[in-house]
């Protein structure tokens, strides 16, 4: 199994709504990521978790707040956002180990739409 | 600080070479990696090499790396529709890793 799957594919939801994306691995990767993609831009890293502790976190506001429950899981919990958040939210996953590559793999994405 | 840098638009005819360029700024990167992106879908890997070797060569792509220009290639040869796509350039530490994308190339296919 070398996917990594995110839910939902899309989001929409309003400036007061609470949400949250999902991520999962089976892949016994211990780094997750979270990455925002605007339309026609690279993806922007958000946070790290490595070995299931935020590793890093890149200055994303408050409004956007990362769980990472167990090795396989990592969600993003969405509270107050703006119009401005919405875009393609990839979630990756990686070894951790020294001297390993670092390939990151990717999910689908989720597309969050803010209204 | 750190950089990425990619011409952001390629158009080929099926069947020709395609070569898509970068630069980047940071010398201590180990890994450079290609990335594509379908419309709509995630990032999938396409290959990466290592910084002390100069090419790598995968079925029909190659990759030159040029250390002394911080310069990235990747060569498809063969183009077809399907590789129609955004391709990003990447660097990294490799393990836990925070890579460093270009802005990305829209490669076009066409007849």
């Amino acid at each position: 199994d070398t996917e990594v799957t995110q839910t939902p594919k899309h989001l929409v939801m309003g400036m007061t709504n609470k949400k949250s994306l999902k991520c999962e691995q089976h892949m016994g990767h211990r780094a997750m990521y979270w990455y925002k993609q605007k339309a026609k831009k690279p993806p922007e890293l958000m946070f790290v978790y490595s070995y299931e502790k935020l590793s890093i976190n890149e200055s994303v506001p408050s409004r956007f707040s990362p769980e990472c429950p167990n090795s396989s899981l990592l969600n993003l919990h969405l509270h107050a956002l703006q119009p401005e958040d919405s875009a393609l939210y990839l979630c990756a996953s990686s070894q951790v180990a020294g001297g390993d590559t670092g390939e990151l793999f990717f999910g689908e994405g989720s597309r969050l739409t803010v209204l | 600080g750190e950089d990425v840098e990619q011409s952001l638009f390629l158009s080929v005819r099926e069947g020709d070479s395609s070569v898509i360029n970068c630069t980047y700024t940071d010398s201590s990167s180990t890994y450079l990696y290609w990335y594509k992106q379908e419309p709509g879908a995630g990032l999938q890997l396409l290959t990466y090499i290592f910084s002390n070797m100069d090419m790598k060569q995968d079925q029909r792509l190659t990759v030159l790396l040029n250390k002394k220009d911080k310069h990235l290639s990747l060569r498809i040869a063969d183009t077809q529709t399907g590789d129609s796509a955004i391709y990003f350039c990447a660097e990294g530490s490799g393990g836990y890793n925070k890579l460093i994308f270009g802005a990305g190339t829209r490669l076009a296919v066409h007849p």
